[in-house]
């Protein structure tokens, strides 16, 4: 099936800082990608809707500037984390789908854990 | 709003057990829904996909059905074994590829 690796798996930084994301789709194109947030004991929330080339759509409460998305290849998409607080971390997943293969079904990456201190 | 509601929250068997997991949700119009498996600290594992014609898919010991004008689909585990231990997952997808995921039901298989 198809595959999305998520970079890192987990990282810690400190307050003020900015941290990258990665999220690939290793072996098909994906025009859109999502990017998701789990809190502790609690299911993904949408952050935001990442397409190739053009500007992410953000859901309602996620800010823009704090949380950056670039999609700038059909393979890749980055979510940037800028002036990091504690209270960003958070387990955070990607998604894509191959619509070359099955439109419908979503895969995911391994997600990333951040722990801001 | 799409809503996604799972009960139970929580589910503690023994082994060998058979399995039902609930999933509504409050807009029928979707295009398909997904369960997923998530073990702590991990990603998400896609598990059975219905697309809205279907009424139910299989795979191994899992069987999910899916009524669309009831807004309310089940995950069936056959024979639970510990291995099975994790938080299951419902998720629709409507327009625009988004999914909306349900809170989940943490899974506990004792041996």
């Amino acid at each position: 099936g198809a595959v999305v690796s998520q970079h890192p798996s987990w990282v810690i930084c400190k307050s003020g800082t900015s941290v990258k994301i990665e999220c690939r789709s290793l072996d098909f194109q994906a025009t859109t990608m999502f990017w998701y947030r789990q809190f502790p004991k609690q299911s993904l929330m949408l952050m935001a809707t990442s397409n190739e080339g053009s500007k992410a759509t953000y859901e309602q409460g996620v800010e823009k500037d704090k949380f950056l998305i670039n999609h700038a290849s059909l393979t890749l998409s980055t979510l940037t984390v800028t002036s990091a607080h504690p209270e960003d971390s958070s387990f955070y997943i990607c998604s894509a789908r191959d619509l070359s293969r099955d439109r419908f079904k979503a895969f995911f990456g391994q997600g990333t854990r951040l722990t801001v201190v | 709003k799409q809503e996604v509601t799972q009960i139970p929250a929580a589910l503690s068997v023994p082994e060998g057990e058979n399995l039902v997991l609930n999933c509504s949700f409050t807009d029928s119009a979707i295009y398909n829904l997904q369960w997923f498996r998530q073990d702590p600290g991990k990603g998400l594992t896609s598990l059975l996909l219905i697309q809205s014609s279907q009424r139910e898919q299989t795979s191994g010991r899992l069987n999910a059905s899916l009524d669309k004008s009831s807004g309310r689909s089940t995950l069936y585990i056959a024979a639970s074994q510990p291995g099975d231990s994790a938080t299951y997952l419902c998720a629709v997808i409507k327009a625009g590829n988004m999914l909306t995921f349900g809170g989940g039901t943490r899974l506990m298989v004792k041996p």
